[in-house]
């Protein structure tokens, strides 16, 4: 079952803007991970934050994980066209270290 | 170069005839599965392996199987394929609890 959704299903933003998504999942976790796709491709790990971590930050992505609520957010800042891309989380259940994936949101950014 | 090989990139087959997708890792990652991704659904796991002669079923196993006889390879199996498995494929292989690296992918329709 898909632990992980993430929202919004769709985000189209100007070159230069923040995008925000959103993933919220149901059960305790190990780990959560933001992955990229470019359309049709393989899926390329961004990063991975773990359940005593609350923020974490790689270039222009920033990750932060509230366990209370069960939800994690990427922020990618001054987004370029080449953001243009599926972005899905991964979450692994407490003890079990096999990832489960959302659906997705697909981010769309104009030049 | 670190990397999941996956083959075919494209297959075109008939339902009924049966087929095999090679996934093949140079990382000596014990943990590889697959998954199907199709429109609005993101990734579904087919199955998975937590090490040689180890595999379990994911959320959608049926018509489908797997062997892990060594650690590097993965292959999947369709017996009788049906055209309800057109669809992305999806091999990858992590450590225990790490990122995932994936495969390019296989685009199958079954007709």
């Amino acid at each position: 079952s898909q632990q992980g959704e993430e929202d919004p299903q769709a985000l189209s933003i100007q070159e230069g803007e923040n995008a925000t998504m959103n993933c919220s999942y149901k059960t305790s976790i190990n780990n959560l991970q933001w992955y990229r796709q470019n359309s049709g491709r393989g899926l390329v790990h961004l990063i991975l934050i773990r359940s005593n971590e609350r923020e974490k930050h790689s270039g222009r992505l920033r990750v932060t994980l509230d366990t209370s609520k069960k939800s994690s957010s990427l922020l990618i800042t001054a987004s370029r066209a080449a953001d243009t891309a599926s972005y899905f989380c991964a979450t692994d259940e407490k003890g079990s270290y096999i990832p489960t994936f959302g659906r997705g949101t697909s981010l769309i950014v104009h030049p | 170069e670190a990397q999941v090989t996956q083959n075919p990139r494209y297959l075109i087959t008939v339902t009924g005839k049966k087929l095999t997708v090679t996934c093949s890792q140079n990382m000596n990652h014990e943990y590889m599965s697959w998954y199907r991704q199709d429109p609005g659904l993101g990734l579904r796991q087919i199955y998975y392996s937590m090490n040689v002669e180890v595999t379990d079923k994911g959320d959608v196993p049926e018509g489908y199987k797997v062997s892990r006889k060594e650690k590097r390879n993965f292959p999947l199996i369709l017996e009788s394929p049906s055209p309800n498995q057109t669809s992305l494929y999806f091999c990858a292989s992590s450590l225990e609890g790490g990122k995932l690296f994936f495969g390019s992918g296989t685009q199958l329709s079954v007709l």
